[in-house]
């Protein structure tokens, strides 16, 4: 039972372009929605949350926007670096500070 | 501040052997969590410890694996004996107090022959 779904297994971006990447969840107890990078042999690292109460929250190059009505939430950066080049996990949880349900990652390729 | 820090980093060992994973939080840090993330998919949740009570261990393959959070910092998650589908790697994540980011450490690469 997959809660949380990244249906892209990869994506390749040119510099300087945007990279998008989507989420897809199905428990409506989620409330709190997380982004971590991971380069390969290291942990994720934490890049960007959101709770429900808002729609989109921006640091950086880094904008993630939730839309709960349709229990779908998204990635923007912009612009793409090839240092962004990486796996990029979603994760979700039903109460802040409760334990987090990962997507499956998509790879992003950003070509220079 | 330091990161969580994990040891070893990779391990082989054969079926049936036991293996045991170490974790050291950031400093201050009271929850902890132990995953296991196998090749292509994303980390899944095996144990949460806030101090050193288990909060979630629903997930966690009660016959062969085991882990301990012992005064409340340091942890380590067993294997015993393994099994070839134990192949993943095992990351260690801590958290400040009950809510906030979680921040992984560089986990331990586990094969199982």
């Amino acid at each position: 039972d997959q809660q949380v779904k990244q249906n892209s297994p990869s994506l390749s971006v040119q510099e300087g372009r945007i990279s998008i990447l989507n989420c897809d969840y199905t428990n409506s107890m989620f409330d709190y929605f997380l982004w971590y990078k991971k380069y390969p042999a290291e942990g994720p690292t934490f890049l960007i949350s959101i709770s429900s109460i808002k729609d989109k929250n921006e640091d950086g190059r880094f904008t993630v926007f939730l839309n709960k009505s349709a229990k779908h939430l998204s990635l923007h950066i912009v612009p793409s670096q090839p240092g962004d080049s990486a796996v990029y996990f979603c994760a979700a949880s039903a109460e802040y500070g409760n334990k987090l349900v990962f997507g499956a990652g998509t790879i992003l390729r950003v070509k220079s | 501040e330091a990161g969580v820090a994990q040891s070893p980093r990779y391990k082989i060992i054969e079926k049936r052997q036991s293996v045991a994973f170490w974790c050291n939080p950031i400093s201050g840090h009271a929850t902890l969590y132990w995953y296991q993330q196998i090749l292509g998919q994303g980390p899944k949740l095996l144990i949460q410890f806030q101090n050193n009570g288990v909060v979630d261990d629903s997930q966690l393959p009660k016959d062969r694996f085991s882990a301990e959070r012992l005064k409340g910092v340091d942890s380590t998650l067993k294997i015993q004996p393994a099994k070839l589908e134990d192949s993943a790697v095992y990351l260690c994540a801590t958290e400040r107090n009950s809510g906030g980011p979680q921040f992984f450490g560089p986990g331990t690469r586990l094969t199982v022959l």
